[in-house]
């Protein structure tokens, strides 16, 4: 039962050109949503976070934006650049748990 | 810098044998999580504890899964026997979290760099 669900397994952009990552979520109990990113032989590292009362949220060159009636969010990244290229992970909790459920990733790949 | 540290980095075990991961969270962290990543489910979550008591085992195939936290600095992942469709990368990660929902979380979660499993 895949709560958390990231369409694209890659993307591939252009240094300087702008990255957008798109994850979709079914559980309406969700209310906090953070995207991390992971290198190879390494664990995932947070990224950036938004919680259901906002719709936007920005952190330097990224920024994730919340539509909770589609039940959708993306991460932008611009400009894009070679040291993102990575592979990034979606994840949710829900309002009444502590369970963080994850998405199966997208890499991307951020060509110079 | 306080990291959460998972021994063995890599296992390559046979089918049918035990194996044993390890997890030591960041100190001060009241919560620890299981996941495994797969091609196909991405970062599937298999359990967690809190105050080194299960809250939520059922990602876990129960036959052969277990999870366990002898100590607050230490959790562990037994699979028994093992089997080739267990091979994967499995993350242990902490957190300090009080309550429910988002605002239970006082920082977000750290993840240790895995233990990579191949089962022959």
């Amino acid at each position: 039962d895949q709560q958390v669900k990231q369409n694209s397994p890659s993307l591939s952009v252009q240094e300087g050109r702008i990255s957008i990552l798109n994850c979709d979520y079914t559980n309406s109990m969700f209310d906090y949503f953070l995207w991390y990113k992971k290198y190879p032989a390494e664990g995932p590292t947070f990224l950036i976070s938004i919680s259901s009362i906002k719709d936007k949220n920005e952190d330097g060159r990224f920024t994730v934006f919340l539509n909770k009636s589609a039940k959708h969010l993306s991460l932008h990244i611009v400009p894009s650049q070679p040291g993102d290229s990575a592979v990034y992970f979606c994840a949710a909790i829900a309002y009444n748990n502590n369970d963080m459920r994850f998405g199966a990733g997208t890499r991307l790949t951020v060509k110079p | 810098d306080a990291r959460v540290t998972q021994t063995p980095r890599h296992k390559v075990t046979e089918m049918g044998q035990e194996v044993t991961m390890r997890c030591q969270p960041i100190l001060g962290h009241n919560t620890v999580f299981w996941y495994r990543q797969t091609m196909m489910q991405g970062l599937e979550l298999l359990a967690y504890f809190r105050n080194r008591a299960p809250l939520d085992d059922s990602g876990m195939p129960k036959d052969r899964f277990s999870a366990e936290m002898p100590d607050a600095t230490l959790a562990t992942l037994k699979i028994q026997p093992s089997e080739p469709r267990d091979s994967a990368v499995y993350f242990c990660a902490s957190g300090l979290v009080r309550g429910t929902g988002a605002s239970s979380y006082n920082s977000p979660l750290h993840f240790g760099n895995g233990t990579r499993l191949t089962v022959t």
